[in-house]
């Protein structure tokens, strides 16, 4: 079956860790997005990438850092400069000159 | 600076209740206005595309429409596996390529 996977589901991390959020994709799509969710607020985009070993800074990008070396995965770092990294991690994909972004199950990541 | 706003942010209808959501938009050049669909703890499932104004599509009991500054997504009779929160988002012209999104509006359907 095709689809997007995040892992892990649920992640757990103490202050001035850095902690690494997978997503992978085999619906051979080229551009690969995160987002991140907080409660009451609309998702907010961190980083996206449209090809491999290319990506680029979203709207709230500080704190965290991306690669992109296979065109099925695209994983997040979120690094220990990040102030407030609780919060609903979402991956998202699209085909290549197509609009629309298909969502993953999300990684919801705690600090202790 | 391009802004998405939903409302009701809350909504509660009986069964078989037909209502609407709506989705006011700013943004410089529209290329695409998107619906989805959240339930709790889990990511966005994809509704639906919209790209110009006077565009309307449909699926199941769900119809979004489009209008050059709102969207509307119409219910119609309602059930309560329809209860959701629905998102809407819009991706602007230019060189951006993340999407802008509401708040989301948090639906529950009563039996």
């Amino acid at each position: 079956d095709g689809g997007i996977t995040q892992s892990p589901k649920y992640l757990f991390r103490k202050e001035g860790q850095n902690v690494t959020l997978s997503c992978e994709q085999n619906l051979n799509h080229d551009a690969m997005y995160w987002y991140r969710q907080d409660p009451g607020q609309g998702l907010r985009l961190i980083y996206y990438s449209q090809i491999v070993n290319d990506f680029q800074k979203g709207d709230i990008a500080e704190g965290y850092s991306v690669s992109r070396e296979k065109k099925e995965s695209f994983p997040l770092t979120v690094t220990s400069a990040q102030k407030n990294p609780t919060a609903f991690y979402l991956c998202a994909s699209s085909p290549f000159r197509e609009d629309t972004q298909y969502f993953g199950p999300g990684t919801r990541l705690t600090v202790l | 600076e391009d802004q998405v706003t939903q409302s009701p942010e809350a909504l509660r209808l009986q069964e078989g209740e037909s209502s609407s959501l709506n989705c006011s938009y700013t943004v410089s050049g529209l290329r695409g206005l998107f619906w989805y669909r959240q339930d709790p703890g889990k990511g966005p499932e994809f509704l639906f595309t919209l790209y110009s104004a006077g565009e309307e599509k449909e699926k199941e009991r769900l119809k979004a429409t489009l209008t050059k500054k709102e969207s509307f997504l119409h219910i119609t009779a309602p059930k309560p596996e329809d209860s959701a929160t629905y998102l809407c988002a819009v991706r602007p012209g230019g060189g951006a390529d993340g999407l802008t999104f509401g708040k989301g509006t948090h639906l529950i359907i009563q039996p």
